[in-house]
């Protein structure tokens, strides 16, 4: 059982490079979500969704998009990276909106230079 | 005002310790309180749920909830060095939205 999968693990990039982090789970959980972890910040949401074809921003939206085409896959985009996009990103997952737990992915971290 | 505030420490304490980890809140509303353990350059996983007030005991941890205070606790007794890592306590209203403290870096010395 795969859980939630993230990549890449590692990933530098250019300011004003675009690229995409991939999400995949597999426990056919309908709700996925994006966070950023960064020091003395602790984790701030960036989009969620609630099932395919539905999403909806979090806390720091901003510079981020996503889509959900499948209930298996996430993406998030970063459209034009900024040194303040440097943090390391995890995708979760839930069974449901209300689903009480959310289970991590095991992160991304993403250097912007 | 955070809505969950959390000592980020760090936190050492000898193996056998019995550690006390914190968080206050200030959403009364507050119903569903999780506690994650993350392991350095991994995600959070799950250690502790909580429902509501009370307490919860799996093994050696121990969390407790006082919303007449809003505080919550994780205790874990007989630490052990596999122990060491960052604690975060997390907080939902209905599983919408979920409020992570910063955590706590714990290290347990052998």
């Amino acid at each position: 059982n795969a859980g939630v999968t993230q990549t890449p693990k590692f990933q530098v990039l250019k300011t004003g490079q675009s690229m995409t982090l991939q999400c995949a789970q597999d426990m056919n959980h309908e709700y996925m979500s994006w966070y950023r972890q960064d020091p003395g910040m602790g984790l701030r949401l960036i989009h969620y969704s609630v099932g395919a074809g539905i999403t909806d921003q979090g806390e720091v939206p901003n510079g981020y998009n996503v889509s959900r085409s499948t209930t298996e896959d996430f993406p998030l985009r970063l459209l034009s990276a900024a040194p303040s996009q440097t943090s390391v990103y995890f995708c979760a997952s839930s069974f449901n909106l209300g689903g009480n737990t959310i289970y991590f992915g095991e992160g991304s971290w993403l250097t912007v230079v | 005002q955070k809505e969950v505030e959390q000592d980020p420490g760090p936190l050492s304490v000898p193996e056998g310790a019995i550690v006390s980890l914190n968080c206050t809140y200030s959403n009364s509303a507050f119903q569903y309180f999780m506690w994650y353990r993350q392991y350095s350059r991994k995600g959070p996983e799950l250690l502790m749920y909580t429902y509501s007030s009370g307490n919860k005991e799996d093994g050696r941890f121990t969390a407790q909830v006082d919303k007449s205070s809003k505080y919550i606790s994780l205790f874990i007794r007989d630490s052990q060095p596999s122990d060491s890592a960052t604690y975060l306590c997390a907080m939902s209203l209905t599983g919408n939205q979920f409020y992570f403290g910063t955590g706590t870096s714990l290290t347990v010395i052998p």
